[in-house]
């Protein structure tokens, strides 16, 4: 496999529910990054993880609960999610963050009942 | 507040009509400028980047260019392949993060 992989592409999910998607990079990059993409709306970003190490939360609400084991996983957990968060989550990775380009998954297009 | 501002919103060209995107930032510290393509159903793929004001970049139809406020993407003799959502994206050197600012796109429709 090479780039970036997202799994699940899509997933349809109750608002008590708990699930997680994943994301894995081949690229050997050593940061990593979680954006949601809403209709109409610019790409937002959610966590960034340098070394795996978290570097930036950008007021994202506590339902959801990111996690990196290494520098190649990133990992986003679901809990008690809102029908407002339904939209593309797209993960992405980059080597270093100052001003490196980023790589992106296609995403898990996510649909809360 | 750093911001990026794309227009047109969408596009529609004919097979081989030349035109350009325009992405307007305000960055503190332009640190880069990316341009990316969406297609339906799939995450922006790179495309280019710029640093500094007067730098360009060409593959293939597109060409980027970079002045102190705006970027253009301009498509040579497009071709229905084309056809795409252009993203544009601005980081500065006070982007919490490093992270990048996204404009909301350009959808562009090449007809044949």
């Amino acid at each position: 496999e090479t780039g970036v992989t997202q799994t699940p592409r899509h997933l349809v999910m109750g608002m008590t529910n708990k699930k997680s998607l994943k994301c894995e990079q081949h690229l050997g990059h050593n940061a990593m990054y979680w954006y949601k993409q809403s209709a109409k709306k610019p790409l937002e970003l959610m966590f960034v993880y340098n070394f795996k190490e978290q570097t930036e939360n950008n007021s994202v609400p506590s339902r959801f609960s990111p996690e990196c084991p290494n520098s190649s996983h990133l990992f986003l957990h679901l809990h008690t999610l809102q029908p407002e968060d339904s939209a593309l989550y797209l993960c992405a990775s980059s080597q270093g963050v100052a001003n490196q380009p980023q790589h992106f998954g296609d995403g898990t297009r996510l649909s809360i009942l | 507040e750093d911001q990026v501002t794309q227009s047109p919103e969408a596009l529609r060209l004919q097979e081989g009509e030349s035109s350009s995107l325009n992405c307007s930032y305000t960055v503190s510290g332009l640190r880069g400028l990316f341009w990316y393509r969406q297609d339906p159903g799939k995450g922006p793929e790179f495309l280019f980047t710029l640093y500094s004001a007067g730098e360009e970049k060409e593959k293939e139809r597109l060409k980027a260019t970079l002045t102190k406020k705006e970027s253009f993407l301009h498509i040579t003799a497009p071709k229905p392949e084309d056809s795409a959502t252009y993203l544009c994206a601005a980081v500065g050197s006070l982007s919490a993060g490093y992270a990048l600012n996204f404009g909301k796109g350009t959808s562009l429709l090449v007809t044949p």
